[in-house]
């Protein structure tokens, strides 16, 4: 049973270009959290999606950031006009349900913004 | 909202010893959860321990046990018999649970680097 998969482990982008990270989380998992880790610091929650639904986006800046669950397929963060300040360790979670507190985390995709 | 505080950026302790790192937190909510997560040089966070609010009694995992403090808001994590392999950021996190099973996304401090000297 695999774990939580991000990918890619590490990504590198222009300011102005589009980053995509993308988490498949564990097997029986419907449920999936955005965290973004800055350097020195502890994870800031961003979004929680059940698949086809955004439940909870408080964290996420209201420009050029989105976020999706499809039925079918990894869960995608999306970053548009990425700028240096974007530059951050982008983590993922997964769980079986809403309320359960048992969450795996990936390993985190490492964006550098150039 | 939710604020969870680690006073603590770094420790450092001899092997074998024991290691105490505190956490404090500030909610309204009366149903919550908190957790000792570790992260590695790897990056990979590892959950170590859960408590659950409403219980009274300390949770335990093997060497790491907790000692919560309902209403002083405190949680800290003790490591007995510290280990090489526990060196790591730990974080303390904090979250929410609401009527009908629903919860927040976690609440995390800013860490606290443990190195474990040989």
């Amino acid at each position: 049973n695999a774990g939580v998969m991000q990918n890619p482990r590490h990504l590198v982008r222009r300011r102005g270009q589009e980053a995509r990270l993308r988490c498949s989380p564990m097997k029986g998992h419907s449920h999936v959290y955005w965290y973004r880790q800055l350097p020195e610091e502890g994870l800031k929650f961003m979004v929680y999606l059940q698949k086809e639904n955004i439940i909870d986006e408080s964290g996420m800046p209201k420009e050029r950031f989105s976020a999706e669950f499809p039925k079918e397929g990894p869960s995608i963060l999306r970053i548009q006009q990425v700028v240096r300040g974007d530059s951050a360790a982008y983590f993922c979670a997964s769980s079986v349900g809403q309320g359960n507190t048992e969450a795996f985390f990936g390993q985190g995709t490492r964006l550098t913004v150039v | 909202a939710q604020t969870v505080t680690q006073s603590q950026p770094e420790m450092s302790v001899q092997e074998a010893e024991t290691v105490t790192l505190s956490c404090t937190y500030d909610t309204s909510e009366s149903n919550y959860y908190l957790f000792w997560y570790k992260q590695p040089p790897s990056r990979q966070m590892i959950l170590v321990i859960r408590q659950e609010a409403y219980k009274q009694q300390n949770a335990t995992e093997n060497r790491f046990s907790v000692n919560f403090q309902k209403a002083a808001k405190s949680f800290s994590l003790k490591i007995s018999d510290s280990q090489l392999g526990d060196t790591a950021m730990y974080f303390c996190a904090f979250m929410a649970m609401y009527s009908g099973g629903g919860a927040d996304g976690l609440t995390f401090g800013k860490g606290t680097h443990l190195i474990i000297q040989p």
